[in-house]
């Protein structure tokens, strides 16, 4: 079955840079983009942008352009996230998401991530 | 970009029938059919119930329906149960080839 099993949770200070894994299995890594969403405590849900494994092309919204990374390792189909210039309103928990057309498929279980001084 | 609007919160009574609206504008629930829906249970990921406005993934029940009109999605949950109080979420694709989210609506379930 479909799995995107994430790093642990990451305490950071502010200025600092935060990178998330996201391991995948049970389906081909190069075939579905990977998303990048983000959800603050009693918040809502926030794209972060895609990747696609197979180019590594990427796409992310103007918000987050210049402090948004997503990479990929295909030898070990895991994907990467990397957010730079932490402040306190990074502080959240980050999802991979397999996307299909325009349906975020399958998440992984979240790494939280908590930006404090 | 602005993100979509749903309620912040829906209750009944279990056996009835809710519906959560989701509303945007035309650059994005009124120009796509790119409207899809999420469940969340509390400390879990979100999962997939209703994608393309009104599919349904398999496995997910017949009770969860989805629909648009003009710049408003709803998602309907029909025969209301316990285990459907949860957080839901609506996206949408937009003209800036972005996606935008809701804040989420908590249905309790009482």
């Amino acid at each position: 079955q479909v799995q995107l099993v994430q790093s642990g949770a990451e305490v950071k200070k502010p200025g600092a840079s935060v990178k998330v894994s996201c391991k995948a299995s049970g389906y081909s890594f190069t075939s579905t983009d990977i998303n990048w969403v983000r959800q603050a405590t009693g918040q809502g849900l926030e794209w972060l942008g895609w990747m696609s494994p197979n180019s590594g092309n990427t796409d992310y919204p103007q918000k987050f352009q210049g402090r948004i990374t997503m990479t990929r390792d295909i030898s070990i189909t895991t994907a990467y996230m990397e957010l730079s210039s932490l402040t306190s309103e990074d502080t959240a928990v980050y999802y991979c998401v397999s996307k299909s057309g325009s349906r975020f498929d399958y998440w992984g279980q979240g790494t939280l991530v908590i930006v404090s001084a | 970009q602005s993100a979509l609007t749903q309620p912040a919160s829906v209750s009944e009574s279990p056996g009835q029938s809710i519906t959560i609206s989701c509303t945007g504008t035309s650059s994005d629930i009124g120009t796509y059919n790119y409207v899809s829906w999420y469940q969340q249970h509390p400390g879990k990921a979100p999962k997939l119930l209703i994608y393309g406005v009104s599919s349904r993934p398999s496995g997910v029940s017949h009770r969860f329906s989805g629909s648009k009109s003009g710049n408003t999605a709803s998602l309907t949950i029909s025969g209301l149960q316990a285990e459907d109080e949860a957080d839901y979420h609506c996206t949408s694709y937009t003209t800036s080839s972005t996606y935008i989210f809701g804040p989420g609506t908590k249905v309790t379930v009482l």
